[in-house]
């Protein structure tokens, strides 16, 4: 069965750079790697996805291995605001292949 | 103006009752979503619609019924409610990507319901 796996919590300090790696070892081909920020009270937030290598936005970078057996999102540069929990999410629902597996979250705490 | 809507946002009931939540997405998405967010805070997919098609139905009691009147509506329908439906219920949309592939989701904010 499909599993992700990541930290369970994780501290820093404002202006660092964070970085979170989930493990998904049992990733199909045709999985996408999803991540999401989830504030208390309200519901999970789309950070950013990718398929493999590289993908960068305008909040975060998400670096992918050739085996994609893991992702790992890098939050440049964190402040307060960014304390939350993060998921990752390994799935699709694209054909036959339609699955959904989130992690238990990784609760970050950002530090004055 | 909410893109993902929920209601109710809160629910209280007692063991043995029928409750429905409502959700309502005005992003013109073809693809909802029901989710389960237990006191640990884990995130489970209960189903999905695409265009009214259930395309994910996990394993979970048959006491849960989504229904899906049309493409902008996701409804969950729950039965003899027990006191481990006590959770949080998060509604979400997303867009049909390209080749069906996952695309970003958009939730709602969640309805607690509580069960005693």
């Amino acid at each position: 069965l499909a599993k992700t796996t990541q930290p369970i919590s994780m501290d820093s300090y404002e202006g660092q750079e964070v970085n979170i790696t989930c493990s998904h070892n049992n990733i199909a081909t045709n999985d996408y790697i999803t991540w999401y920020q989830q504030f208390p009270s309200q519901g999970p937030r789309f950070i950013i996805q990718g398929y493999k290598t590289k993908v960068t936005n305008e909040v975060a970078s998400l670096f992918i291995p050739a085996d994609r057996k893991s992702s790992t999102l890098s939050l440049p540069r964190v402040s307060l605001s960014d304390t939350a929990v993060y998921y990752c999410l390994v799935g699709d629902i694209g054909g036959n292949n339609r699955k959904l597996i989130w992690g238990l979250g990784t609760s970050l705490a950002v530090n004055p | 103006d909410t893109a993902v809507s929920q209601t109710p946002k809160y629910l209280v009931t007692q063991m043995g009752n029928d409750k429905s939540i409502k959700c309502e997405q005005n992003l013109g998405h073809d693809t909802m979503y029901w989710y389960k967010q237990d006191s640990k805070k884990f995130l489970k997919i209960m189903f999905s619609y695409n265009n009214k098609e259930l395309i994910i139905n996990e394993t979970v009691p048959n006491r849960f019924s989504p229904k899906s009147p049309d493409k902008a509506h996701l409804n969950l329908h729950i039965n003899s409610l027990e006191l481990g439906d006590s959770a949080v219920y998060f509604c979400a949309s997303s867009p049909l990507a390209r080749d069906r592939v996952l695309s970003e989701a958009f939730f709602g904010q969640g309805t607690r319901l509580t069960v005693v």
